[in-house]
């Protein structure tokens, strides 16, 4: 089945360690996402990549860093320069808006603790 | 840039019964797109229903319709025959002409009552 497999599922990290989360995608599709979700908050855009080996910084991007070495991954790595890392991380990802209304899919998340 | 507000935080409705979740947008644009996402417990956001800002007719699938009022800027979910598996966090999404990202609102929580 096609899908967007996120990994891993729960993380603790210890302040000042960078952690990276995974995300894999075999829908083939061009472009993906990273958001972040706090309560209260709804989900805010981290980073998005429209094709391989190009990135934009989204809303929140300070702390963060990406890469979009293949088509079908998009890394996201959490930094020790992230003031509150604490929180769920959902990944995304979307064909062009010409051949659809470039609706979202999503991973099941990743839930980042900072202890 | 545009934003999305659910004013509700919270709802709750009685099982087989109807419930409407409000969103409001602000955009210049006139051309663009709207939906809602649910998010269950299990965390997996899945799409309810999509709104084309250049069709008048509002969407409909199956026990979910819109109220997509462009004017007034609001694109409320009517949620008909209420089922306890309605039970979750509802998210309005906005997406503008140019590129592929969605803005989100805050999400309203649905409990259902048995």
């Amino acid at each position: 089945d096609g899908g967007i497999t996120q990994s891993p599922k729960y993380l603790f990290r210890k302040e000042g360690q960078n952690v990276t989360l995974s995300c894999e995608q075999n829908l083939n599709h061009d472009a993906m996402y990273w958001y972040r979700q706090d309560p209260g908050q709804g989900l805010r855009l981290i980073y998005y990549s429209q094709i391989v080996n190009d990135f934009q910084k989204g809303d929140i991007a300070e702390g963060y860093s990406v890469s979009r070495e293949k088509k079908e991954s998009f890394p996201l790595t959490v930094t020790s320069a992230q003031k509150n890392p604490t929180a769920f991380y959902l990944c995304a990802s979307s064909i062009p808006r010409t051949v659809n209304t470039g609706e979202l899919f999503f991973g099941e998340g990743s839930r980042l603790t900072v202890l | 840039a545009q934003t999305v507000t659910q004013s509700q935080p919270e709802m709750s409705v009685q099982e087989a019964e109807t419930v409407t979740l409000s969103c409001t947008y602000d955009t210049s644009e006139s051309d663009y797109y709207l939906f809602w996402y649910k998010q269950p417990p299990s965390r997996q956001m899945i799409l309810v229903i999509r709104q084309e800002a250049y069709k008048q007719q509002n969407a409909t699938e199956n026990r979910f319709s819109v109220n997509f009022q462009k004017a007034a800027k609001s694109f409320s979910l009517k949620i008909s025959d209420s089922q306890l598996g309605d039970a979750a966090m509802y998210f309005c999404a906005y997406r503008g002409p140019y590129g592929n990202k969605l803005v989100f609102g805050a999400g309203t929580i649905l409990r259902v009552k048995s």
